[in-house]
């Protein structure tokens, strides 16, 4: 079993609409949880960056995180066509340098 | 957030020749750099975390001596193909670690003909 999970889509969504994308995970130590978007032939963007559960909100993005379930979100409201991009999930525990990567998800608004 | 460069940003070369990328840190001081690779829709391979000042830490199946790193301070990571073959032409990023996050530089992208 991988240690994160994530559906590699692809997804298309008209313009407007409400994206859920999500991760699950199998390690119950990872307390740091990140939403990374990447453009073709571009370096991954931090989008959002939490720490244990809750959520938070930046803008038309929130990011879920429900560590009973191991289950990890991010909703993008009002997606417009800019929007379309892979998005990656990535999670780390406390201590060292070890980052856990999904696949990432690819994204397609459509105008 | 954090803002990290590289050089060049795209290259060409021809087979045999060794390639270097320059990853930089300009706004922070990087302890903690990671060289990834990636394939055309595919997701990040980490190759490699370079520490400040000692030998970096090569993933399973990366060959240490035909990428060779280096991270001579705080601000400047390098990683080196050596001997470049066709199948060496990926998307090469690299990232600084802040704090429990990583910021990621724009990525090379190296095409060995």
């Amino acid at each position: 079993q991988k240690e994160v999970e994530q559906d590699p889509g692809p997804l298309s969504v008209p313009e407007g609409a409400i994206v859920s994308l999500n991760c699950t995970y199998s390690n119950s130590a990872f307390q740091y949880f990140m939403w990374y978007r990447q453009y073709s032939r571009k370096g991954p963007e931090l989008l959002m960056y939490t720490y244990s559960s809750g959520n938070k909100e930046d803008g038309r993005f929130t990011a879920q995180v429900d560590k009973s379930s191991k289950y990890i979100s991010l909703f993008i409201r009002d997606s417009q066509p800019s929007d379309s991009a892979t998005y990656l999930c990535a999670m780390s525990i406390f201590t060292g340098n070890q980052f856990y990567f999904g696949t990432g998800t690819s994204l397609t608004v459509i105008p | 957030g954090a803002v990290v460069s590289q050089h060049p940003s795209r290259v060409i070369c021809k087979s045999g020749t060794s390639v270097k990328i320059e990853c930089r840190s300009l706004d922070f001081q990087a302890t903690t750099m990671f060289w990834y690779r990636q394939f055309p829709k595919q997701s990040l391979m980490l190759m490699a975390t370079s520490n400040e000042g000692s030998k970096a830490t090569y993933e399973q199946g990366v060959e240490k001596d035909k990428f060779l790193i280096n991270h001579a301070s705080l601000t400047l990571s390098t990683l080196t193909v050596t001997s470049a073959h066709p199948e060496d032409s990926s998307f090469y990023i690299c990232s600084e670690k802040v704090r429990e996050t990583q910021y990621f530089g724009p990525g090379t992208r190296l095409l060995v003909l």
